[in-house]
């Protein structure tokens, strides 16, 4: 148990539809990271927050949004979602702002977009 | 455009032998590399890691070998075990901000 809790586990919605991903990180960890994994694809790095700012934008769509919350819970928001959506999320935690610790990962949100 | 890569999507390797899994990285900038493993319905969990200061790390049976002027990182499993079957990442980082992951490579060690 990595101690990242990522909910739901599972999550089947429509084209054009909006959800919302959430995700807890360990205990005492300030930096929350969103990954996406879509089919024969790698972790393709979304965003990252540290201690409730954006600390790090990557391959993130305008579509999707995220934030961190004070008591650092993270949500991964996906609104107007389309069939390419469908993917595994993941989420993980690092004590540390710029990520030269490891990452501790959640067991991931399958969306899947019908 | 993939920063880092793992060539192979699978390898087959029998129990008791040596598991060498490649990746390949493009930008010489990144400094700090790590190995995960992911089993089937988990998240991937930490294995190992290098910094580019160095050129190999050893934790048990898994080594990682690093060669900065062919941008390429290795991850030595010796002994492989059955339990060591599961898909493999690695990724890099650049000063420690965002990683990249490469596409993963499956491990199958058969008994």
């Amino acid at each position: 148990d990595s101690g990242v809790t990522q909910t739901p586990k599972h999550l089947i919605t429509a084209t054009g539809q909006r959800v919302t991903l959430r995700c807890s990180p360990r205990s005492g960890d300030l930096s929350v990271y969103w990954y996406q994994q879509s089919l024969d694809q790698g972790l393709q790095f979304l965003i990252q927050y540290y201690n409730g700012e954006e600390r790090a934008k990557g391959n993130i769509l305008e579509r999707f949004s995220a934030q961190q919350f004070p008591d650092l819970h993270s949500e991964l928001n996906l609104s107007s979602l389309e069939l390419g959506d469908s993917a595994l999320y993941f989420c993980a935690s690092s004590s540390s702002r710029t990520g030269d610790e490891k990452l501790f990962f959640g067991s991931g949100t399958q969306l899947s977009v019908l | 455009d993939q920063q880092v890569k793992q060539n192979s999507p699978s390898l087959s390797v029998q129990e008791g032998r040596i598991s060498i899994l490649n990746c390949d990285y493009t930008n010489s900038m990144f400094d700090y590399f790590l190995w995960y493993k992911k089993y089937p319905a988990e998240g991937p969990t930490f294995l190992i890691s290098i910094s580019s200061i160095k050129d190999k790390n050893e934790d048990g049976r898994f080594t990682v070998f690093l060669n900065k002027s062919a941008k390429h990182l290795s991850l030595h499993i010796v002994p492989s075990q059955p339990g060591d079957s599961a898909v493999y990442f690695c990724a890099a980082s650049e000063h420690g901000n965002q990683f990249y992951f490469g596409t993963g490579t499956s491990l199958t060690v058969i008994p």
